[in-house]
């Protein structure tokens, strides 16, 4: 299956500041889904994506679905300390609808 | 209701021995998927199974396997352990399947092999 691909792979910054990470794919993906993993957790589910050009917010967090559904974004205002950890994004295994592939993930570093 | 169980949390094992892995999906799950966690390679796709068959595999070498039973639940085995299958292991369960269901992780089961 596509592996999609996160930058940056690590972001360090200070409370209060923005935050974006990025998730792209060479080719179309049917969906994504978004995941945050705390040091020393499990990853947790935080949304998932479907239609092109899609936006759903969570508090300070905005999740976008590109119009060509190939890339995604999550945006973090003014965080917080409790925004640190890894954010992973996933697609369906195009060879299979039972799979998630993850990228990488970007390691977000939050110092007050 | 539960979440996801597996056990055990922490193991340690030598070269060339075996390991099993056990999860315990959410209640009504039907669908168990396995992940192999390491620091350079992220979360990496073991295995996916429904209704007791596996339906999709990752590139894995014969040496992980898996099942499920009939209540759902779900074991991975890992035989002739090498240095690098040191991981965290992860199960995640859904209803259906990965894709159109969200996953719900477990807190898994972290292999070292010495």
């Amino acid at each position: 299956g596509q592996q999609v691909m996160q930058i940056p792979q690590y972001q360090h910054v200070q409370e209060g500041e923005d935050f974006t990470t990025y998730c792209n794919s060479s080719t179309t993906l049917s969906n994504i889904q978004w995941y945050k993993q705390r040091p020393g957790g499990h990853p947790v589910f935080l949304i998932q994506l479907v239609k092109s050009g899609e936006v759903k917010k969570q508090k300070r967090l905005t999740f976008q679905f590109g119009e060509a559904k190939k890339n995604s974004s999550l945006h973090i205002t003014a965080t917080q300390t409790t925004d640190v950890g890894t954010y992973f994004c996933a697609d369906q295994d195009s060879n299979s609808g039972y799979a998630l592939n993850f990228g990488k993930g970007t390691s977000l570093l939050v110092t007050p | 209701k539960a979440g996801v169980t597996q056990t055990p949390r922490y193991l340690i094992k030598t070269r060339g021995q075996q390991v099993t892995l056990s999860c315990s999906p959410i209640s009504g799950h039907r669908s168990v998927s396995w992940y192999q966690q390491t620091p350079g390679q992220g979360l990496q796709f073991l295995f996916e199974y429904f209704s007791e068959t596996q339906r999709n595999k990752g590139n894995f070498p014969g040496r992980f396997s898996g099942r499920q039973f009939s209540n759902s639940r779900s074991e991975m085995n890992v035989s002739t352990l090498e240095l690098g299958d040191s991981a965290l292991y992860l199960c995640a369960s859904s209803l259906v399947g990965a894709g159109a269901n969200v996953l719900t992780f477990g807190a898994g089961s972290r292999l070292t092999v010495l």
